[in-house]
């Protein structure tokens, strides 16, 4: 069984270009999760999705950032007009189920912006 | 405000002997607590858990210990192998939190032969 897939795996922007980030849960997997890790700290959440729908924003900043996950195809994290401070490793996890259901994680996208 | 804490940041231990990562938390609310593995370049890896109505969760050489009074976890391995060497992320979720992880900032473990 694959596991979480996450592309592209390295990333480089120039300030004010635009990221798509695009991960492909664990099969049959329904609800995906989005983190992004700083240099030297721990992983911070970001947002919550199921199928077509956002259940949890409550880590996204306001602007620039938003995030999909269609009824076909993978989950999109999309920054819009990057900056310096967007550096980072973003994560992606999936779940079977939500509450009590452990989250896998992918490798991870590492964004250098320039 | 960081609710969950990982002190140390490095511990270095020798082949054999145990290992033991701390782990503090603020939040009452947290039910659910998580270990996970990190290699360089990897994604998180999901080691072992422990629900907040238990003290103890134990898996092989693995065993994670809860003191809900001190707001204190610990993560034992035991014995160490150079395998285990990586960054163990403590974590935390907050019941009915919709399964948003609170994690720390990581404990970089270091087995030596």
């Amino acid at each position: 069984n694959a596991g979480v897939m996450q592309n592209p795996r390295h990333l480089v922007r120039r300030r004010g270009q635009e990221a798509r980030l695009r991960c492909s849960p664990v099969k049959g997997h329904s609800h995906v999760y989005w983190y992004r890790q700083l240099p030297e700290e721990g992983l911070k959440f970001m947002v919550y999705l199921q199928k077509e729908n956002i259940i949890d924003e409550s880590g996204m900043p306001k602007e620039r950032f938003s995030a999909e996950f269609p009824k076909e195809g993978p989950s999109i994290l999309r920054i819009q007009q990057v900056v310096r401070g967007d550096s980072a490793a973003y994560f992606c996890a999936s779940s079977l189920q939500g509450n009590q259901e452990t989250q896998y994680f992918g490798p991870g996208t590492r964004l250098l912006v320039l | 405000d960081q609710q969950v804490k990982q002190n140390s940041p490095s511990l270095s231990v020798q082949e054999g002997r145990i290992s033991i990562l701390n782990c503090d938390y603020t939040n009452s609310m947290f039910d659910y607590f998580l270990w996970y593995k990190k290699y360089p370049a990897e994604g998180p890896t999901f080691l072992i858990s422990i629900s907040s109505i238990k003290d103890k969760n134990e898996d092989g050489r693995f065993t994670v210990f809860l003191n809900k009074s001190a707001k204190h976890l610990s993560l034992h391995i035991v014995p160490s192998q150079p395998g285990d060497s990586a960054v163990y992320f403590c974590a935390a979720r907050f019941l009915g939190g919709y399964n948003k992880l609170i994690f720390g900032a990581g404990t970089r473990l270091a087995v030596h032969p």
